[in-house]
């Protein structure tokens, strides 16, 4: 089992700040994921690294960005958030044990623009 | 391409009667299946995962699902309904190295 860390867990900023969510796993995975989840919605997934200095753009357009400086860690930033970034997102990591992806979630980070 | 389609949006049932949820994949090549569960607030919590060993998989709190190829099915059962098991389900489908495709979700309602 994976321990995926996400901070915070509730976020309430004024439009155009700077933020930056946390995401950190213990387990040495070195493939990483965010997605983003509207309230009831399907995951769409946003970014994933499969590596240290290795970052890829996901399914759905984002205005964030992500690095990968370090195996454990994979944050998520807004240069200048808005109200249409108001939404749940969700950091995972995965192993690869039998040559199947599995991943592990972290609890989330709640966001609200206002 | 890799695709995943939940067959209910929501379902409802009585404690103590049987859960079904339905997901039909679709895949060029032999797949690995996921479940996930959801609850209020939360993250995604891994139910049982499929990787072509055994075609009926026994997951958590009492959850299986059977993969059947011929129907390109992989629904996730349960005998007995908990209060607790009332949340989002996700079906997922992965291949090798690229990222998950996950199913819209489906909501699992539990009538006391």
């Amino acid at each position: 089992e994976a321990d995926i860390y996400q901070t915070p867990r509730y976020l309430v900023i004024g439009t155009g700040k700077k933020i930056t969510l946390e995401c950190s796993q213990t387990m040495g995975h070195d493939k990483m994921y965010w997605y983003q989840q509207d309230p009831g919605m399907e995951l769409h997934l946003i970014h994933y690294s499969y590596g240290v200095n290795s970052t890829e753009k996901g399914d759905l357009s984002s205005e964030s960005t992500v690095s990968r400086i370090r195996t454990e860690h994979f944050p998520l930033t807004l240069e200048s958030a808005r109200p249409s970034h108001t939404s749940q997102y969700l950091c995972a990591s995965s192993d690869s044990l039998g040559g199947v992806d599995t991943q592990y979630f972290g609890p989330g980070t709640r966001l609200t623009v206002l | 391409a890799q695709s995943v389609t939940q067959l209910d949006s929501h379902v409802s049932v009585s404690e103590g009667t049987p859960v079904l949820l339905r997901c039909n994949y679709s895949s060029s090549y032999s797949p690995s299946l996921f479940w996930y569960v959801q609850h209020p607030n939360k993250g995604l919590q891994l139910l049982l995962k499929y990787t072509s060993a055994a075609t009926l998989v026994k997951g958590i709190n009492g959850f299986e699902a059977e993969f059947k190829k011929s129907e390109t099915s992989f629904h996730l059962t349960k005998p007995s309904a908990h209060m607790s098991d009332a949340a989002e389900y996700f079906c997922v489908v992965g291949r090798g190295n690229t990222p998950l495709v996950f199913g819209k979700g489906t909501r699992l309602s539990v009538i006391a």
